[in-house]
């Protein structure tokens, strides 16, 4: 069946420094979405890309979607304390009916 | 502004016991779903409906029935507990988007279970 996988499964940086974190899937994805988890929290939604080759911005993080639309990744620039959390991404399952299958989730730690 | 609300917030059983956990959503989302959260292995979909009567299974279904007889409501019930459902699940809603029917998910703060 469609599989999303993540990586890596955690990440401890300083900081100030940067993190990414990657995606991919077994199957070329319509769109793919970013969701943050904070410690003890519910999943929020990031963002969704939909274009091949899409780039979008908010402040210090940068989203990507492939050109083959089957993979993307999440980048910070100069992490900071309050970025800690589990970042997943999230594409659509198959049949068109609305469900997002998830990735296992990269779990960022960030030391003062 | 509720959005999607979930109860119990925490709820312990003994193996072999039933219980549901409710899901309300007052955003008239079309689109409800459930998840289960376990360490490493991310958010696995469990059960999800694209409409009231409408309902189908997910990645790991087997153990949990949902109905979905109203669009605000998508109780999941557990029909004989196991150690193995022990997790945090989450209810999801979204409103179908017109190209992807992929909306942005709104969850509600989950819900724990111990099965012991």
């Amino acid at each position: 069946g469609q599989q999303v996988m993540q990586i890596p499964q955690y990440q401890h940086v300083q900081e100030g420094e940067d993190f990414t974190t990657y995606c991919n899937s077994s199957t070329t994805l319509s769109n793919i979405q970013w969701y943050k988890q904070r410690p003890g929290g519910h999943p929020v939604f990031l963002i969704q890309l939909v274009k091949s080759g899409e780039v979008k911005k908010q402040k210090r993080l940068t989203f990507q979607f492939g050109e083959a639309k089957k993979n993307s990744s999440l980048h910070i620039t100069a992490t900071q304390t309050t970025d800690v959390g589990t970042y997943f991404c999230a594409g659509p399952g198959s049949g068109n009916t609305g469900k997002l299958i998830f990735g296992q989730g990269t779990t960022l730690q960030v030391k003062p | 502004n509720a959005g999607v609300t979930q109860t119990p917030k925490f709820q312990v059983l003994k193996t072999g016991q039933s219980m549901t956990l409710q899901c309300a959503q007052d955003m008239n989302h079309e689109y409800m779903s459930w998840y289960r959260q376990d360490p490493g292995m991310g958010l696995r979909l469990i059960h999800y409906s694209v409409g009231a009567g409408i309902t189908d299974q997910g990645e790991v279904p087997n153990g949990y029935n949902v109905s979905r007889s109203t669009t605000e409501d998508f109780p999941l019930r557990l029909l004989s507990a196991a150690p193995s459902q022990t997790s945090v699940y989450f209810c999801a809603s979204s409103r179908r988007s017109g190209t992807a029917n992929t909306g942005e998910l709104f969850f509600g703060e989950g819900s724990r279970l111990t099965v012991l």
